[in-house]
């Protein structure tokens, strides 16, 4: 099975900074590799798939980036709205669709 | 809109079953995949296992082969999960999701999901 690591586990951040979040897979995932946002008390939301392409609806400030086993979300200038918790997922093993274990975001 | 409502929170003592819908609405039932994820309090996100909603089949992580059924009713385009012998570990939020298959394949839209608690 394909493992998923992501890193920093937690993070502290202020309005404005730039976050980075990596994601890895145990094995090549070519770009199979989709970020997903939670709030507390919601249900994720799809932010990115394919490693780089912006869901519609999501604010530009988010990016991806990356192939094969290593992966990035950026986000440019962190905004209130965005604490929460990201997940990478990959999508490459169907129908195993394997998380990440997560990185919180919250408020310095 | 596409949306995926499920029912509300159970629950249920250890050994017994518990069963979560999730109605589809918004889109053509049969020509998306189903998807069951759950999260357990404070945790990750854990996925147990997919329904083609057209001819019913299914396929389940190894983690839960034995005790978890997923079964699809498509004249009320609903989907259920439904999970046996179930332990205090199984305390989680259960979330349905659709898979979408375009250039990958990701999770759009999830249920609202719903709470599920083992206790005596």
């Amino acid at each position: 099975d394909i493992q998923m690591t992501q890193s920093p586990s937690s993070l502290s951040a202020s309005v404005g900074d730039r976050v980075t979040i990596t994601c890895r897979a145990s094995q090549s995932i070519s770009s199979y590799l989709n970020w997903y946002q939670q709030k507390p008390g919601k249900a994720p939301k799809l932010l990115i798939y394919a490693a780089s392409s912006l869901q519609s609806g999501v604010p530009s400030r988010f990016s991806g980036s990356g192939s094969g086993t290593d992966f990035t979300l950026t986000i440019s200038s962190l905004q209130p709205e965005d604490f929460a918790t990201y997940y990478c997922q990959q999508s490459y093993s169907t129908p195993i669709f394997t998380f990440g274990p997560g990185t919180k975001v919250d408020i310095k | 809109q596409v949306q995926l409502v499920q029912s509300g929170a159970e629950v249920k003592k250890p050994g017994a079953s518990v069963k979560v819908s999730c109605k589809a609405s918004g889109y053509t039932f049969t020509s998306y995949y189903m998807h069951w994820v759950r999260q357990a309090p404070g945790q990750g996100l854990e996925w147990m296992g997919i329904i083609n909603p057209s001819g019913g089949s299914t396929s389940y992580a190894q983690k839960f082969q034995g005790r978890v059924t997923m079964t699809r009713d498509t004249s009320t385009s609903t989907v259920y999960m439904e999970l046996s012998s179930l332990r205090s570990e199984d305390t989680a939020v259960y979330y349905c999701a659709r898979e979408v298959f375009g250039v990958v394949h990701w999770f759009d839209p999830w249920g609202q999901g719903t709470l599920v608690t083992v206790s005596s």
